[in-house]
C-alpha cells in the first residue's frame, strides 16, 4: 500500500542556516509531490510542490528536489528565519484504486533559534 | 476568497458521548476530505468525497464514525460513541482537482478532547 516516510522528525538550526527535510514514498505512479507547513493551531498550508517532469523547483528561500529513481524528494530552506519554525509535512497523492488519496508523512518539527 | 470553515474549534466531551463537526469548503471545490490528526502525527485521511459521493472511506471506523455531504457542499462528521483515543484535531480540506496534482486547502481544524 501507500507509504510516506519523512525524516528527521525534529530539526533544530540556527537562524540563517539551511534546513533540509527528506521524504521517501513507495507509490511508483506518483507524479506530484507537495510540501505543507503547519503552524500552531492552524491547518497545513501548501508551501511548494513539484511535478515529476522536473528535478528541482525554487521559490525564494525554499526549494524542492525530486529523485524519482530513488523515490524521494526533499525540502530545502535557506537563510532560515524564526518564522520558519513550524511542522513540515510531505505528502503523496499517489494512485489508489477508485481515486486518489493524499497520504501525509509524520512531520518534521523545525526549530529556528534566533 | 473565503477559506475552508470549520466549527466548533474546540469540543470537550466525556467518553461514550457523541459529537458532530461541520465543514464548509471553498466555493466550487468538488472534493472534500476529513483528516484526523493526533498530537505529534501527520494527518490521517478518514473519508474523501467527490461532490456528494464517497471516493474513499477505508480508514473511517464505521462502527462509530459517520460522515455525510448533502448537496455536495457542506459536510458533517459525527462520532458516536466517542472513545478516549478519538482525542485529536479533525481537519477538513477541499480541493478543486480531486487531490490529483492539486493543492489541498485546509480549515483550522476542530480540536476534540475526550475525557
Amino acid at each position: 500500500g501507500e507509504n510516506v516516510e519523512q525524516h528527521p522528525s525534529t530539526l533544530s538550526v540556527q537562524e540563517g542556516d539551511s534546513a533540509v527535510i527528506k521524504c521517501t514514498y513507495s507509490d511508483s505512479a506518483s507524479n506530484y509531490f507537495p510540501w505543507y507547513k503547519q503552524e500552531l493551531g492552524k491547518g497545513p498550508q501548501l508551501i511548494i510542490d513539484i511535478r515529476s517532469n522536473v528535478g528541482e523547483k525554487k521559490d525564494q528561500r525554499i526549494a524542492v528536489t525530486l529523485n524519482k529513481t530513488a523515490k524521494h524528494f526533499s525540502l530545502h530552506i535557506t537563510e532560515t528565519q524564526p518564522e520558519d519554525s513550524a511542522v513540515y509535512f510531505c505528502a503523496d497523492p499517489g494512485a489508489a484504486t477508485g481515486g486518489f488519496k493524499t497520504i501525509f508523512g509524520a512531520g518534521t518539527r523545525l526549530f529556528v533559534k534566533a | 476568497e473565503a477559506g475552508v470553515a470549520q466549527s466548533p474549534r474546540y469540543k470537550i466531551i466525556e467518553k461514550r458521548q457523541s459529537v458532530a463537526f461541520w465543514c464548509n469548503p471553498i466555493s466550487g471545490h468538488a472534493t472534500l476530505y476529513w483528516y484526523q490528526q493526533i498530537l505529534g502525527q501527520g494527518p490521517k485521511l478518514l473519508i474523501q468525497f467527490q461532490n456528494n459521493g464517497v471516493v474513499d472511506d477505508s480508514q473511517l471506523p464505521k462502527d462509530r464514525f459517520s460522515a455525510e455531504r448533502l448537496k455536495g457542499v457542506d459536510s458533517t462528521l459525527k462520532i458516536q460513541p466517542a472513545k478516549l483515543e478519538d482525542s485529536a484535531v479533525y481537519l477538513c480540506a477541499s480541493s478543486s482537482s480531486r487531490g490529483l496534482n492539486g493543492e489541498l486547502f485546509f480549515g483550522e481544524g476542530s480540536r476534540l478532547t475526550v475525557l
